[in-house]
């Protein structure tokens, strides 16, 4: 079935230093990659997207990866700041079923 | 502009009773996404409708459903709680026909006892 795996599951770093969160996906119809990130007490915000027609995206600190012979995308945070400690989720999406597979999350924790 | 809303922030139930969750979209959303979110998991997809018509449905038993009102906001309903039913319950809006760029709300926190 459609799966998404995400690692790791907690990541710790330096404020300063970069984060790299990995997602794997089952389903090779999958073309839409969108990156959230949910804070305590709030829903999920879409913080950056993908689609399968592209190889990277940037946005500011924040950029996606996608390598789709791999089925593989990753989430890129420079420089990092206390602000980017959160929960941060992958997902993968087909045109036509609307419905997002997410990963399990990453907690990530900014040290100062 | 108002960002998708959810009503009641939490609720708290006996097993076996009913619960009603509402959601209403972003204003020009006529799709609306019902999401599971237990504690320590992701998030499950529960539901999907759009323009007032159930589309798909997620891997759920029949007691969790919902419908979408004429101004498209919409409701879920799960019958006979169970206590693994309690989890964070959150919708999402999106336009009509675009599997990109969710809005999801803040949730509500259901809690069986």
């Amino acid at each position: 079935g459609e799966n998404v795996e995400q690692h790791p599951s907690t990541l710790s770093v330096q404020e300063g230093d970069s984060a790299v969160i990995k997602c794997t996906y089952s389903d090779s119809a999958s073309n839409y990659f969108p990156w959230y990130k949910q804070e305590l007490g709030k829903g999920p915000q879409l913080i950056i997207d993908i689609r399968s027609n592209v190889g990277e995206k940037k946005d500011q600190r924040i950029a996606v990866t996608l390598n789709k012979t791999a089925k593989h995308f990753s989430l890129h945070i420079t420089e990092t700041q206390p602000e980017d400690s959160a929960v941060y989720f992958c997902a993968a999406s087909k045109s036509g079923t609307y419905k997002y597979i997410f990963g399990t999350g990453t907690r990530l924790k900014v040290l100062a | 502009e108002a960002g998708v809303t959810q009503s009641p922030t939490h609720l708290i139930k006996t097993r076996g009773q009913q619960a009603t969750l509402r959601c209403s979209p972003i204003s020009g959303h006529t799709s609306v996404y019902w999401y599971q979110q237990a504690l320590g998991l992701g998030l499950q997809f529960l539901l999907w409708y759009d323009e007032g018509e159930e589309r798909n449905r997620g891997n759920f038993p029949p007691r969790f459903s919902g419908r979408q009102f004429p101004n498209y906001s919409s409701e879920l309903n799960v019958n006979a709680l169970e206590l693994e039913d309690s989890a964070l319950y959150l919708c999402a809006s999106s336009h009509s026909g675009k599997n990109y760029g969710y809005t999801f709300g803040s949730g509500t926190r259901l809690t069986v006892v």
